[in-house]
C-alpha cells in the first residue's frame, strides 16, 4: 500500500493562475515532506521542504502547506508560468536530520498552458 | 551540481542477460542510492549504500545487486534481465547539510530497454 499518495495523475491550469498540488500520507511517522520536479529526460530536483514542527513554508511563487492533522500537504504556485509545467513528486521521510530513505509518492503531471 | 553522472544514458538489452548500470559522484557523500521510476509508481527505492561495502535492500530489490567499492562508484547489476525490468533508472545522493535535509540530489537517469 502506498504510503505516500497523490491522486491526481494530471492537472492544466492557465498561465498566471494558481496550481495547487495535493499529497496524502498514511504514515504518522513522517516528519520530514518534501517537493521535487521532474522535467522529461533529467533527474528530479528538490523543490522545497517542510519540517512537520511548521504548517507553511515559501520559497518564492512556492509554497508547501502541511496539515498534520489530515495527514495532507498541497504545494501552491502563484502565479503559474509555463515553464512550471513538469512532473511533481511528494516525498516524506521519517527524519529530517537522519539519513532515511524518502519514500516518494506517484507524481502529477503539471500543464501550464500559456 | 552535486557532480552526479550515470552511465550509460540509454540501453537495450536482451531478456536473461545481465547488466551493469553505473553511478559515479564527485563530492565523496555517503548515501547513495538507486530507484526506478515507472508509470503511476513514482520513484521506488531498489538499494542503497551508506559506506563503503555497505548495502542495504530498498522496497523493490529482487532481481538486483549493488556494490561500492569505493565512495563515489555505486553499481546496480541486473542479474538476468525481464522485461519488467524496463525503467528509467536514478541514482542519488543525499545532500544534506549538517542538520539541514536538503532531500536527495538525483542523476540525469538511465533508461533501460529490456527486449
Amino acid at each position: 500500500d502506498q504510503q505516500v499518495k497523490q491522486n491526481s495523475p494530471s492537472l492544466s491550469v492557465q498561465e498566471g493562475r494558481i496550481s495547487i498540488l495535493n499529497c496524502d500520507y498514511t504514515n504518522s511517522m513522517f516528519d520530514y515532506f518534501l517537493w521535487y520536479k521532474k522535467y522529461p529526460a533529467e533527474g528530479p530536483t528538490f523543490l522545497i521542504s517542510i519540517s512537520s514542527i511548521k504548517d507553511k513554508n515559501e520559497d518564492g511563487r512556492f509554497t508547501v502547506f502541511l496539515n498534520k492533522s489530515a495527514k495532507h500537504l498541497s504545494l501552491h504556485i502563484v502565479p503559474s508560468q509555463p515553464g512550471d509545467s513538469a512532473v511533481y513528486f511528494c516525498a516524506a521521510s521519517v527524519s529530517k536530520t537522519s539519513y532515511d530513505k524518502v519514500i516518494f509518492g506517484p507524481g502529477t503531471s503539471l500543464s501550464v498552458i500559456p | 551540481d552535486a557532480g552526479i553522472t550515470q552511465s550509460p544514458r540509454h540501453k537495450v538489452t536482451e531478456t536473461g542477460t545481465p547488466v551493469t548500470l553505473r553511478c559515479h559522484q564527485t563530492e565523496n557523500h555517503r548515501y547513495m542510492y538507486w530507484y526506478r521510476q515507472d508509470p503511476g509508481h513514482g520513484l521506488r527505492l531498489i538499494h542503497y549504500s551508506y559506506g563503503v561495502k555497505d548495502t542495504d535492500k530498498g522496497e523493490v530489490s529482487d532481481g538486483y545487486s549493488v556494490s561500492r567499492s569505493k565512495t563515489e562508484d555505486f553499481l546496480l547489476t541486473l542479474e538476468s534481465a525481464t522485461s519488467s525490468q524496463t525503467s528509467v533508472y536514478f541514482c542519488a545522493i543525499l545532500a544534506g547539510q549538517g542538520n539541514t535535509n536538503y532531500g536527495y540530489t538525483f542523476g540525469s537517469g538511465t533508461r533501460l530497454t529490456v527486449v
